[in-house]
């Protein structure tokens, strides 16, 4: 059975740096792209990040520049390392598997990460 | 980078039909994929590839993709439709391949 569980967010003052983790089961993180995506409260969803299986990695504007996705291929899980927090970075951020085509078919249960003072 | 737009709302009474459109720049030309999502909850696929649908979604639940238009549509709608819509599209040649449209909240009266 396919799951994805994220762990790492919390209340981060601005300015501040927090790593998500997304531990898989069921498959291989490193056989398949992964994605972030993040909701705001209230708001619709935004894509974050994604890196592919040959390890290619792209970022939504927003996000450029100050986040960063990996994989840890021995542990079967991937990260998302933030630094420089903004208040607008506050949402629940889901970690997602995409298929070939681009559709996600199996996302996380979300954390919640909080940047406020 | 490239839009995706839906409508805020569609209001729909049990057993009718729902159709929620998602409009982009020759978005006939993409791959469309949509997705359901309720009150905190995590979405759930609902069609891939314009209008095929996983395992364990049910037939009511349909999509098409032509022009600048494409389209979910819901028949029979019960109560536990309601939810939040999103329509995506990839596009792995891009540095901003995924792209989520708006999102629609489908009411049922």
């Amino acid at each position: 059975e396919v799951q994805l569980v994220e762990t790492g967010g919390g209340l981060i003052q601005p300015g501040g740096s927090l790593r998500l983790s997304c531990a898989a089961s069921g498959f291989t993180v490193s056989s398949n792209y992964m994605s972030w995506v993040r909701q705001a409260p209230g708001k619709g969803l935004e894509w974050v990040s994604v890196i592919y299986s040959g390890g290619s990695t792209y970022y939504a504007d927003s996000v450029k520049g100050r986040f960063t996705i990996s994989r840890d291929n021995s542990k079967n899980t991937l990260y998302l390392q933030m630094n420089s927090l903004r208040a607008e970075d506050t949402a629940v951020y889901y970690c997602a598997r995409g298929r070939l085509g681009g559709y996600i078919d199996y996302w996380g249960q979300g954390t919640l990460v909080t940047v406020s003072s | 980078s490239y839009v995706l737009t839906q409508p805020p709302s569609v209001s729909v009474a049990p057993g009718q039909t729902a159709r929620i459109t998602c409009g982009g720049n020759n978005i006939g030309s993409k791959s469309v994929h949509w997705y359901q999502q309720k009150p905190g909850q995590a979405p759930v696929l609902v069609v891939y590839d314009d209008s095929d649908r996983p395992s364990g979604i049910p037939e009511r639940f349909s999509g098409s993709n032509s022009g600048n238009t494409a389209t979910l549509t819901i028949s029979r709608v019960e109560a536990g439709d309601e939810a939040d819509y999103y329509c995506q599209v990839w596009d792995s040649s891009s540095d901003h391949p995924n792209v989520f449209g708006t999102g629609t909240k489908v009411t049922v009266l």
